[in-house]
């Protein structure tokens, strides 16, 4: 069964304190992983989608790499609002073109 | 429309009602997804349409749980005789056709948070 796990939960930085959030999947063929962006009362918000390992996709701040095994979204010298939560997803090649999420990082950037 | 538009934003049904959340997808997109989240959790996959094709309901929890979208835009969920553990944000997603939302991302709405009393 395809599993995401998110860690940690919760980050708290400081403006400009660079860090990484952590995704590791297993998932039986990968068609892509995606990482989303979601603020309070609203819907996940599409950054990137990856789809073999070794690839790497960068917008702004951020930039999410992927193995076989995981992916790491690096946050460079953040903002407050960089502050959210970061969803990661699966998509399967042999379950049609479900997402299976993660619990998601809640990540808090204080000035 | 410019988003994904889930109607009504909020609502409140007492334990054994029937509930009915509409999604207007964007003008175009083939493929459409209802997605559950409960309070601090990922969104979890429902159902899925191509068109009006109901091509995946593995993820529907019970037979409770009905979804249609007859004209292949307007989608509509439905939850019969609604319990307490039904309380969570039903989130719609959509994309122009199935494989793009892998390119550009499956676009959600704001979602319609549903609480049970």
């Amino acid at each position: 069964e395809d599993q995401v796990t998110q860690s940690p939960e919760a980050l708290r930085l400081q403006e400009g304190e660079s860090s990484s959030l952590n995704c590791s999947y297993t998932v039986s063929g990968l068609r892509g992983l995606f990482w989303y962006r979601q603020d309070p009362g609203k819907g996940p918000e599409f950054l990137f989608t990856l789809y073999s390992a070794g690839e790497e996709k960068e917008k702004e701040r951020l930039k999410a790499t992927l193995t076989k095994k995981e992916s790491f979204l690096h946050i460079t010298a953040p903002k407050p609002e960089d502050s959210a939560t970061y969803l990661c997803a699966v998509q399967a090649k042999n379950s049609g073109y479900a997402l299976n999420f993660g619990k998601g990082t809640s990540l808090l950037v204080t000035p | 429309g410019a988003g994904v538009s889930q109607s009504p934003r909020y609502k409140v049904a007492k334990r054994g009602q029937d509930v009915a959340l509409r999604c207007d997808p964007i003008s175009g997109h083939v493929s459409l997804f209802w997605y559950q989240q409960a309070l601090g959790q990922g969104p979890e996959f429902l159902t899925y349409f191509q068109n009006e094709a109901q091509l995946d309901k593995s993820g529907l929890p019970s037979d409770r749980f009905f979804a249609e979208r007859p004209e292949g835009s307007v989608s509509t969920l439905k939850i019969q005789r609604t319990q307490q553990e039904d309380s969570a944000v039903y989130l719609c997603a959509s994309s122009l056709v199935p494989l793009t939302g892998t390119d550009y991302g499956y676009t959600f709405g704001s979602g319609t948070r549903l609480t049970v009393v």
